[in-house]
């Protein structure tokens, strides 16, 4: 399998933007997770689909966040309207099951908002 | 609420044995798990521990002790490629919560 595949692995787009990240979670992985790393709050989960279906998102820090997965092999992000704080590494992850199954991660998009 | 305590730097020497201790609070406790960060990559999965004791991987090794709400990763043999960021992590509830992170440097 060739894993999680994120895209874009760079994004850089000004104050006010439209931003909108891509994840393909591995084949068979019901559980599919965003984080964003940021240095002052490390990891911090978004938001958490089970079966495509959106099951915790209290982590989405405002209204501005909002994620679907429409299907089981696709997930987007979308920051509308993009600010400077937002910049971080938003990570994907997807998992067998929320228990003892490891949770793979893609390569991340790095985001910066001018 | 959920808590993870590491601490932030820890360095050592090649052939070293390093720990790096977590303290968590959390609710729904399920297990503890570490990963590995190296500088512009993703964490990637080293090991996992739900019930106490300890878990070898390795040169790797996880302890948990559940009633302390504690847990560490033991590192032996210490290479350069090691140097890296090691996360523990909680499993509680509703999904992995990281702590902030125990940066490893490793010199010759």
């Amino acid at each position: 399998d060739a894993g999680v595949i994120q895209s874009p692995r760079h994004e850089v787009t000004e104050m006010g933007q439209e931003v909108t990240l891509r994840c393909k979670p591995i084949s068979g992985h019901d559980y599919l997770f965003w984080y964003r790393q940021t240095m002052m709050r490390g990891l911090e989960l978004l938001i958490y689909f089970n079966n495509n279906v959106p099951i915790d998102d209290s982590g989405m820090p405002e209204d501005r966040f909002s994620a679907k997965m429409p299907n089981a092999s696709f997930s987007t992000l979308k920051i509308q309207p993009s600010e400077p704080r937002d910049s971080a590494v938003y990570f994907c992850a997807s998992t067998l099951d929320r228990g003892h199954s490891p949770l793979h991660f893609g390569n991340g998009t790095r985001l910066t908002v001018t | 609420g959920q808590s993870l305590e590491q601490p932030s730097e820890v360095t050592a020497v090649e052939g070293a044995i390093v720990q790096i201790n977590c303290t968590y609070q959390t609710s729904g406790f399920y297990g503890l798990s570490w990963y590995q960060q190296h500088d512009g990559g993703a964490p990637t999965f080293l090991s996992y521990n739900a019930l106490d004791g300890l878990e070898e991987t390795g040169r790797f090794s996880s302890f948990l002790s559940r009633s302390d709400s504690y847990g560490y990763l033991l590192l032996q043999e210490l290479q350069m490629k090691d140097s890296a960021s090691y996360f523990c992590a909680v499993g509680a509830g509703t999904a992995l919560i990281f702590g902030k992170g125990t940066t490893l440097s490793v010199s010759s």
